[in-house]
């Protein structure tokens, strides 16, 4: 397995602009986990999909962020319009149903300038 | 006050060395604690877990949580130089939404 798959592995972009990060979850895992990593902060969970229904998203920090999961194989996190305090790692991670065991990817290293 | 307090480090030992991570936590109501493993530009990776209090061991690794005083630890016996990563323990109320610590930096040195 190829296992969770990010895309764009980094972004870089100016203040204001539109951004869209993607994940492809591990086949078969039907909950799937946005996270943000920054040196402050540390890893924190912005919104929680099972079965393709958003479960939790008191985590998204403001109303500029929102994600998606229109099918069970892709999920976006968007980002409109960004700004500087966005600049983090954003991971996704996706677990079976009852599994404690969550996959991570390999994250989208986002700057916003 | 943090959810889930870790010592961020660095923690640096000599190859061989055992190794104390430990974490404390603020909610009893948290049952599954577990360990990620973040090596540098990296997905975190699940190390261990373990359900309520009790002591679980893997090879090199040993995962402890006494719940009575919300206390989790790590210990990697014969620490190696590619045992160097961040280190982030994690908390559950089984409703899998994670709450992670801030990770402890480890560096073993050859």
């Amino acid at each position: 397995d190829a296992g969770v798959i990010q895309s764009p592995r980094h972004e870089v972009t100016e203040m204001g602009q539109e951004v869209t990060l993607r994940c492809k979850p591990i086949s078969g895992h039907n909950s799937l986990f946005w996270y943000r990593q920054t040196m402050m902060r540390g890893l924190e969970l912005l919104i929680y999909f099972n079965n393709n229904v958003p479960i939790d998203d008191s985590g998204m920090p403001e109303d500029r962020f929102s994600a998606k999961m229109p099918n069970a194989s892709f999920s976006t996190l968007k980002i409109q319009p960004s700004e500087p305090r966005d600049s983090a790692v954003y991971f996704c991670a996706s677990c079976e149903g009852g599994e404690e065991t969550q996959y991570f990817g390999p994250g989208t290293r986002l700057l916003v300038l | 006050q943090k959810e889930v307090e870790q010592d961020p480090g660095p923690l640096s030992v000599p190859e061989g060395a055992i190794v104390s991570l430990n974490c404390t936590y603020s909610n009893s109501a948290f049952q599954y604690f577990m360990w990620y493993r973040q090596y540098s530009r990296k997905g975190p990776e699940l190390l261990m877990y373990t359900y309520s209090s009790g002591n679980k061991e893997d090879g090199r690794f040993t995962a402890q949580v006494d719940k009575s005083s919300k206390y989790i630890s790590l210990f990697i016996r014969d620490s190696q130089p590619s045992d160097s990563a961040t280190y982030l323990c994690a908390v559950d109320n089984a409703g899998n939404m994670l709450t992670f610590g801030g990770g402890t930096r480890l560096m073993v040195k050859p």
